[in-house]
């Protein structure tokens, strides 16, 4: 079974520190992909990455930025937190074309006070 | 971009009932999947289906590709199919992005 972790399920941070959430998958999957969930607004794409060291926006880049330095391992940073990034946090990883079915890790609630 | 649509959504149900779910979508896609997002906020695949039918115990799922439609079935409901059940799309190969409907609450009680 593909497994996709994240480093924590539950997180509080101080406005203004640099926060990393981390997601490891362990089935050699190209495509990485960090969503954000809020009430009212669904899931949406923060960043993903198709390979090492690549990586594109999607629509919600802003405030965001990310790592990928090793196939398995796809951070999320916040450079500096603030009130309104408090939301669930989804990571996902998928193979490439012709079967792109995504797997989710167990989401990360993050809160800003 | 490509528009995902899902209905109802909220449903509230007796368990026991049978549902179904709809995701309409605006483009051809080459991906769609069916989720469910458990009470802890987990996304719990279901179907990868982008055309045909699939079954799984007593859920099924129907993706009609030419007329843009899946339809997520749940017969004999029980108290723990409760949740938000969203439908996926990718669109093209050239981004392999996942574009959410907005969901379904379903909400089954006993």
């Amino acid at each position: 079974d593909v497994k996709v972790t994240q480093s924590s399920r539950y997180l509080v941070k101080r406005t203004g520190e640099k926060v990393f959430l981390e997601c490891v998958q362990d089935m050699d999957h190209e495509n990485m992909f960090w969503y954000r969930q809020d009430p009212g607004l669904g899931l949406r794409l923060i960043y993903f990455s198709y390979d090492v060291k690549m990586k594109e926006k999607g629509d919600i880049p802003e405030g965001y930025s990310v790592s990928r330095e090793k196939k398995e391992r796809f951070s999320l940073i916040l450079e500096s937190a603030s009130t309104n990034q408090t939301s669930m946090y989804l990571c996902a990883s998928s193979l490439t074309p012709p079967n792109t079915e995504a797997f989710f890790g167990q989401g990360t609630r993050l809160t800003v006070v | 971009g490509i528009q995902v649509e899902q209905s109802p959504p909220d449903l509230i149900l007796q368990e026991g009932a049978n549902s179904t779910l709809r995701c309409n979508f605006s483009d051809s896609v080459n991906n769609l999947q069916w989720f469910h997002q458990n009470p802890w906020g987990q996304l719990i695949n279901l179907f990868y289906i982008p055309s045909g039918t699939k079954q799984n115990g007593r859920l099924s799922a129907t993706t009609v590709a030419t007329e843009r439609y899946s339809l997520l079935y749940i017969s004999s409901s029980q108290t723990t199919d409760s949740g938000v059940y969203f439908c996926a799309v990718i669109k093209g190969w050239g981004a392999q992005k996942l574009v959410f409907g907005q969901g379904t609450r379903l909400t089954i009680n006993p």
